[in-house]
C-alpha cells in the first residue's frame, strides 16, 4: 500500500463543475503539499498545508490531520485546469508523492 | 528572479554512456531535491543536499547514481553506465531552507532517454 494515496485517478468534468481531489497518507507528517503538472511536464506547487484550509482564486485545499485527508477542490473549472494533481506529504528530509490525478475539463 | 533552471532538457544517451544533469537553484536557495518520474509513474525522492552536502540520499539506487552541490555552481546528478531503466523525468527543487515544510520550487525537468 503506497504511503499517499489519490482518488479519483482520472476525472473527466465540463467545464463550470465543481471538481473534487482526494489524498489520503498513512505516515505522520509535518505538511501536505498539492502541485500541479502540466502536460509539458512543469510543476507548479499550488498549497502547502499544514492544518486547517488555504484559498487561493478558484483552489482550495484543506486538510484534517486526525483523519489524515486532504483535499484539493476546483470551483467554476477551465479547460485550462487540465492537469494531472499532485498530493505529496512532507516527510523526514523527502517527499513523499501520490501517484497523481489526471484531470480534463472539457468545454 | 530567475526559477530554478534544468538543463539539459532532453537528453540521449545508449546504454552504458554517462549522463550529467544540471540543476541551478533560484537565488537564495542554497537546499537541492532531486525527484525521478519513471514513465507512467509517480514522482520519487532521490536525494536531498546543500551546498557541499549531501543531507539524505536514502532515495538514490545504490549504484551508478551519485549527485553533488558544489560551493559553486549547479548542482549535478550522475548517472553512470546507464540503462534502459533509467529513462525518465528528471526533477530538481530548490528551497531557501532544510526544511520540506516549506513549498519547494521546480524545475522543468530533464528527461532522459537511454537507447
Amino acid at each position: 500500500k503506497n504511503e499517499v494515496e489519490q482518488s479519483p485517478q482520472n476525472l473527466t468534468a465540463q467545464e463550470g463543475e465543481f471538481i473534487t481531489i482526494n489524498c489520503s497518507y498513512s505516515v505522520g507528517i509535518s505538511a501536505l503539499h498539492w502541485l500541479q503538472q502540466h502536460p509539458g511536464g512543469g510543476i507548479v506547487s499550488l498549497f502547502m498545508l499544514s492544518s486547517g484550509k488555504k484559498k487561493h482564486g478558484r483552489l482550495i485545499a484543506t486538510i484534517n490531520i486526525q483523519e489524515k485527508h486532504s483535499s484539493l477542490h476546483i470551483t467554476a473549472s477551465h479547460p485550462r485546469d487540465s492537469a494531472v494533481y499532485i498530493c505529496a506529504v512532507s516527510y523526514n528530509n523527502d517527499m513523499r508523492f501520490g501517484a497523481g490525478t489526471r484531470l480534463t475539463v472539457k468545454p | 528572479n530567475a526559477g530554478v533552471m534544468q538543463n539539459p532538457r532532453h537528453l540521449v544517451r545508449r546504454r552504458g554512456q554517462e549522463a550529467r544533469l544540471r540543476c541551478s537553484p533560484m537565488k537564495g536557495h542554497s537546499h537541492v531535491y532531486w525527484y525521478r518520474q519513471l514513465p507512467e509513474e509517480g514522482l520519487k525522492f532521490m536525494v536531498y543536499l546543500q551546498k557541499e552536502n549531501i543531507i539524505d540520499e536514502s532515495g538514490m539506487p545504490k549504484e551508478r547514481f551519485s549527485a553533488e552541490f558544489p560551493k559553486e555552481g549547479p548542482s549535478i546528478l550522475r548517472i553512470q553506465q546507464v540503462v534502459r531503466g533509467d529513462s525518465a523525468a528528471y526533477f530538481c527543487a530548490s528551497s531557501p531552507q532544510g526544511t520540506t515544510q516549506i513549498t519547494q520550487y521546480f524545475g522543468p525537468g530533464t528527461r532522459l532517454t537511454v537507447l
